[in-house]
């Protein structure tokens, strides 16, 4: 069992708000990322990081950034949400090229 | 770029039928293959993967997949489903090109029936 962390799992919000995703891996992965799930899409990725002080931009990224200041730890925040937000946020590591271990997601619903 | 194509959206089928996913991906150059399964209400989870070797893999829960790099191709495969096989099935592929993150087909909604 992957011990992969994310909080909140579900999370309701006005239109304008400054909001934080966050995801807390004790694994020691090098590699964390960030997707975007639509129901019955496919998963985008946002954001990734190979290691501390390390963040690289995904398909998604624009409207988000991200830190990676500690190895276990890989905040995504949205400085301003937009109903568009609307979707689930998935986090994952992974050590180097091999299998990513996903977390239980958040729920975003921004009104 | 890479990009991922499951053939297969919505399939139902009944306990004790075959069952085969179609996935397709196109990059050229050396990829690894992945099988990920998302059970209702669960997390992701890795089914199988890919990465070199014996192009026919196994994964758990009886799941195989065939590597076929000629067809850019990575088929998964089980003789016998179960009513406890109904998932969310999705291909994924990754490279050092995209810094190994995970490019996902559409999936596949798996019903089995009892």
């Amino acid at each position: 069992e992957a011990d992969i962390y994310q909080t909140p799992r579900y999370l309701v919000i006005g239109t304008g708000k400054k909001i934080t995703l966050e995801c807390s891996q004790t694994m020691g992965h090098d590699k964390m990322y960030w997707y975007q799930q639509d129901p019955g899409m496919e998963l985008h990725l946002i954001h990734y990081s190979y290691g501390v002080n390390s963040t690289e931009k995904g398909d998604l990224s624009s409207e988000s950034t991200v830190s990676r200041i500690r190895t276990e730890h890989f905040p995504l925040t949205l400085e301003s949400a937009r109903p568009s937000h609307t979707s689930q946020y998935l986090c994952a590591s992974s050590e180097g090229a091999d299998t990513q271990y996903f977390g239980p997601g958040t729920r975003l619903t921004v009104l | 770029a890479q990009s991922v194509s499951q053939h297969n959206h919505h399939v139902i089928l009944s306990e004790a039928a075959s069952l085969e996913l179609g996935c397709n991906y196109s990059y050229g150059g050396t990829v690894n293959l992945f099988w990920y399964v998302q059970y209702p209400g669960q997390h992701l989870q890795l089914l199988l993967k890919y990465f070199s070797g014996d192009p026919l893999v196994k994964g758990i829960k009886g799941f195989e997949a065939e590597f076929i790099k000629s067809k850019f191709s990575f088929n998964l495969r089980k003789p016998s489903v179960q009513w406890s096989d109904t998932a969310e099935y999705f291909c994924a592929v990754n490279s050092s090109n995209s810094g190994y993150a995970l490019n996902f087909g559409k999936g596949t909604s798996l019903l089995v029936t009892p």
